[in-house]
């Protein structure tokens, strides 16, 4: 078990720039979640995959944000024309296909537009 | 609809003091519960889970929580706090459903004093 792991950790970029981030999940969890955490908020829920299958999206992922899960392997979370509003911890999280609602977490990738 | 309340967006304590972290529920079925602690620049780690089993949960690092229906709270505890204890805390509820995701509160900023 390696953990979820998330890729850049830190990524610093100009407003208007499209940025990618990359969640890889502890490899036998089927369900994948994205939240976004701002500084003095808990994390807020942006979207879930059940294998490949995106079934949930919030109201918070505007139409720049895009995610995906091809293969149900890792998934990448797109955002583009970034604003300086889109500053935060985007974190990853995965569970296994059973009903504990236990999630697991990645460290995070820290986003800052300027 | 699930959610989460935690009085007190900061407590402080001195080192070997009690520790006691508010959170109040609201759940429109048998709720499933957490806390998670969030280290500087980290992502979350699970410190203990209630789910409808024993109602006195013990969860790592010596904390634990007592879920009470009839006061739809589940405040987390530790008898002795540490320097390393310093840390956000966050209390979750599972939303249930199909995509199970979690509902966070907005945290508690935990400073031990020497």
């Amino acid at each position: 078990d390696t953990g979820v792991s998330q890729d850049p950790r830190h990524k610093i970029t100009k407003r208007g720039q499209n940025v990618t981030f990359r969640c890889d999940p502890i490899s036998e969890h089927n369900r994948l979640y994205w939240y976004r955490q701002t500084l003095g908020q808990g994390p807020e829920f942006l979207t879930y995959f059940q294998n490949e299958a995106q079934l949930e999206k919030s109201r918070l992922l505007s139409d720049r944000f895009s995610a995906e899960r091809p293969k149900g392997s890792f998934s990448t979370l797109e955002i583009q024309r970034t604003e300086q509003g889109d500053s935060a911890m985007y974190l990853c999280a995965s569970s296994p296909d059973r009903d504990t609602g236990e999630l697991f977490f990645g460290e995070g990738s820290r986003l800052t537009v300027l | 609809a699930q959610s989460v309340t935690q009085l007190g967006s900061h407590v402080s304590v001195s080192e070997g003091a009690l520790v006691l972290l508010r959170c109040n529920y609201s759940s429109s079925v048998p709720p499933y519960l957490f806390w998670y602690v969030q280290y500087p620049n980290q992502g979350l780690q699970l410190l203990l889970k209630y789910t409808s089993a024993a109602t006195l949960v013990k969860g790592i690092n010596g904390f634990e929580a007592e879920f009470k229906k009839s006061e739809t709270s589940f405040h987390l505890t530790k008898p002795s706090a540490h320097m390393s204890d310093a840390a956000e805390y966050f209390c979750a509820v599972s939303g249930g459903g199909a995509t199970n995701k979690l509902i966070f509160g907005t945290g508690t900023l935990l400073a031990v004093q020497p």
